[in-house]
């Protein structure tokens, strides 16, 4: 069966401080995938997407880069966190098919 | 994608239907309605999607016009594990659009 990974699922880092959550689905191949963001109290924005490895498209600007090094792996990182990089963080794939989207558990991140 | 609105928030008693609404008066011809929920502090979970015809599954049922500009998912029996933000999308379904966007949703708060 299909399933997806996140960890970890806390963490509180200092500003200035580098970060790195990882995403690994499981029982499917080429899948796409995604990185969303919310922050406390918000809806979910889209981070950056990937439909396949090394091929990363980024929604918006900002402090934070996405990268694909294997097929079922994504990889959210930042060099230097900030305060607004707080937040919720889902890792999300679709393998075709109109059954949309599975979510992994999120990574809820407090940036001091 | 077709733009969605959704009312801000809503209550239901447990035990009675929920109705929960959505306009999406641009929708066009190859778009599908989908609908997830995001419990708190949980990814978003797929519940139901349609084209044009009524859908029933386990979770809940999907009540699309007849001129497809609006929908109303069901949730028969609320119960207070359903107490949850409710996000209805309009998209097509074909595996090249491949940015799943969120609005702010519809919180769904059911009273004991």
């Amino acid at each position: 069966s299909q399933t997806i990974h996140q960890w970890p699922a806390t963490l509180v880092q200092p500003v200035g401080s580098p970060l790195s959550l990882e995403c690994t689905v499981e029982g499917t191949s080429n899948p796409n995938l995604y990185w969303y963001r919310q922050a406390a109290g918000r809806g979910l924005q889209l981070l950056f997407y990937s439909v396949g490895i090394g091929q990363i498209s980024s929604e918006v600007p900002q402090n934070l880069s996405a990268s694909r090094p294997q097929d079922r792996q994504f990889i959210l990182s930042s060099k230097k966190l900030l305060l607004s990089d707080s937040g919720f963080y889902l890792c999300a794939y679709r393998t075709g098919g109109i059954y949309g989207y599975t979510f992994g558990s999120g990574t809820r991140l407090t940036v001091v | 994608d077709a733009k969605t609105t959704q009312p801000t928030s809503m209550d239901c008693a447990e035990g009675r239907a929920a109705n929960l609404p959505c306009n999406h008066s641009t929708i066009s011809g190859n778009e599908y309605v989908y609908w997830y929920r995001q419990i708190h502090s949980q990814g978003p979970q797929y519940i139901i999607h349609g084209l044009k015809n009524n859908e029933t599954n386990e979770m809940a049922s999907l009540i699309i016009t007849e001129d497809r500009k609006s929908s109303t998912l069901i949730l028969p029996h609320a119960t207070l594990r359903d107490t949850a933000v409710y996000y209805c999308i309009v998209r097509v379904a074909s595996f090249g659009n491949e940015k799943l966007t969120f609005g702010t949703g519809t919180r769904l708060t059911i009273i004991p």
